[in-house]
């Protein structure tokens, strides 16, 4: 298995700019997430999917921010308009429901400039 | 709001060295997972614990859940630099279904 697949794995974009982060999780698992993390906040929960549906967006930062899940092997992290500020690793993870695994992608480094 | 707190935050020592990280909440964790993170790469999960009181070992890592199912530890044994990297917990709080909550992290270093 090749495990949650992201990308890109890195991108640089010039603020205003919209950014678009992808992951393909792993074949039959049906809990997705999108993780933010930086030095000064961590890793935080923005949105999570269950069997595609959006279940918890309240760590979504704000308006800018928006996710999809459109099928069971693919969803979107979008930015516009992105800001320094949104400057972090993005990871997706995928799980099965209930049986308490999580597995993680490499992660997308967005540095906006 | 829920809070993880990890401590200590850094921690920088020599192989052999024995040393502990503990996870902290004031809330009750339906169950406690720890991970590892290395640079470059997404955390990667060590071990999951359900039961107040549960100790698990993996190798020269033994995770600890507290009775209370508020807190946890990790201690590891004669470290070795391949030990290296970034410690977090996260929890599952009772009600949240899949949602994890992630600690602060504890970034360990070992030196020869």
């Amino acid at each position: 298995d090749a495990g949650v697949i992201q990308s890109p794995r890195h991108e640089v974009t010039e603020m205003g700019q919209e950014v678009t982060l992808r992951c393909k999780p792993i074949s039959g698992h049906n809990s997705l997430f999108w993780y933010r993390q930086t030095m000064m906040r961590g890793l935080e929960l923005l949105i999570y999917f269950n069997n595609n549906v959006p279940i918890d967006d309240s760590g979504m930062p704000e308006d800018r921010f928006s996710a999809k899940m459109p099928n069971a092997s693919f969803s979107t992290l979008k930015i516009q308009p992105s800001e320094p500020r949104d400057s972090a690793v993005y990871f997706c993870a995928s799980s099965l429901a209930g049986t308490g695994t999580t597995f993680f992608g490499q992660g997308t480094r967005l540095t906006v400039v | 709001t829920q809070l993880l707190e990890q401590s200590p935050q850094f921690l920088s020592i020599q192989e052999g060295e024995n040393l502990t990280v503990y996870c902290n909440s004031s809330s009750v964790f339906s169950s406690l997972q720890w991970y590892r993170q290395e640079p470059g790469e997404g955390p990667v999960l060590l071990v999951t614990v359900v039961t107040g009181g549960e100790v698990k070992k993996l190798k020269r890592l033994t995770f600890q859940f507290g009775d209370a199912r508020k807190d946890s530890s990790l201690h590891i044994t004669a470290a070795q630099p391949g030990d290296t990297g970034l410690y977090l917990c996260a929890g599952l709080y009772t009600g949240t279904a899949s949602k994890l909550t992630f600690g602060t992290g504890t970034r360990l270093q070992v030196t020869l």
